[in-house]
C-alpha cells in the first residue's frame, strides 16, 4: 500500500518562496496511470486542488497560482515536490499531498500546516 | 473553473438514518465525480469514483448515483455509523482545473 508524506517548513514570511517535499513509499513514483497531486485547505474551509505530475513529466497546474507554481518530480528519490513563490498570507493553509489513480486521489497524507507570517 | 456545489452545507442525523447529499455542476462533467469523507485532524479518504464505483473497502452502506443530466450527483448513506459523522466532499475530475464541492458536515441531531 502506498504511503505519502509531505515535509516542509510550517512557517514562512511573506513575499518568500514555499519548498515543499512529498516522499512516496510503498511504490514507485514511476508508475503509469498515477498523477502525483498538491491539495491545499484554507483554515476551516474547503479543497483546493494546486496540481499534478506525472512521472514522465506532464503537468498541470490551477491557473489561479500557475504564475506562482513549479511542481517537479525527483524518480531517483521516488518524491515530488512543489514551488511556490512570492507567498501572501492567503497562502496559509493545510498541503497536503496526494496520489491520483487517474484523477481521483486515493492515498493522501496527513498534510502539513504552512503559515505565512512575518 | 467548474462549479461544485453540494447541498445541503450541514445536515443533522442520527445512527441508523439514510442520508442524501447532493452535488450539482454548473457544467457537464459526465460521470467524472468522485466522492471524499474527511474527518477533523485528518485527510480526506477516497470513497467512490466515476459517479457510482466503490472505492475497494469502503463499506457498501455507500453509495453514488449520476444523472442524464451529467451535472447532478448524489451520495448516500444508508444507515448512518458513528464514523460517518464527517464532512463530505465531491470532486470533478474531467473539467481543469480540477474542482471540490464546499463541504457537506454531517453532524449529529
Amino acid at each position: 500500500q502506498v504511503v505519502v508524506q509531505e515535509s516542509g517548513p510550517g512557517l514562512v514570511k511573506p513575499s518568500e518562496t514555499l519548498s515543499l517535499s512529498c516522499t512516496v513509499s510503498g511504490g514507485s513514483i514511476n508508475t503509469d496511470g498515477f498523477y502525483w497531486t498538491w491539495i491545499r485547505q484554507h483554515p476551516e474551509k474547503g479543497l483546493e486542488w494546486i496540481g499534478f505530475i506525472h512521472f514522465r513529466g506532464r503537468t498541470s497546474y490551477n491557473p489561479a497560482l500557475k504564475n506562482r507554481l513549479t511542481i517537479s518530480v525527483d524518480a531517483s528519490e521516488n518524491r515530488f515536490s512543489l514551488k511556490l513563490t512570492s507567498l501572501t498570507a492567503a497562502d496559509t493553509a493545510l498541503y497536503f499531498c496526494a496520489r491520483g489513480r487517474g484523477y481521483p486521489l486515493d492515498s493522501w497524507g496527513q498534510g502539513t500546516l504552512v503559515t505565512v507570517s512575518s | 473553473d467548474t462549479q461544485m456545489t453540494q447541498s445541503p452545507s450541514t445536515l443533522s442525523a442520527s445512527v441508523g438514518d439514510r442520508v442524501t447529499i447532493t452535488c450539482r455542476a454548473n457544467e457537464t462533467v459526465s460521470n467524472w465525480v468522485a466522492w471524499y469523507k474527511q474527518t477533523p485532524g485528518k485527510p480526506p479518504k477516497l470513497l467512490i469514483y466515476k459517479a457510482t464505483t466503490l472505492e475497494r473497502g469502503v463499506s457498501s452502506r455507500f453509495s453514488g448515483t449520476d444523472s442524464a443530466s451529467e451535472t447532478e450527483f448524489t451520495l448516500t448513506i444508508s444507515s448512518l455509523q458513528p464514523d460517518d459523522f464527517a464532512t463530505y466532499y465531491c470532486q470533478q475530475y474531467v473539467n481543469f482545473p480540477l474542482t471540490f464541492g464546499q463541504g457537506t458536515k454531517v453532524d449529529v441531531k
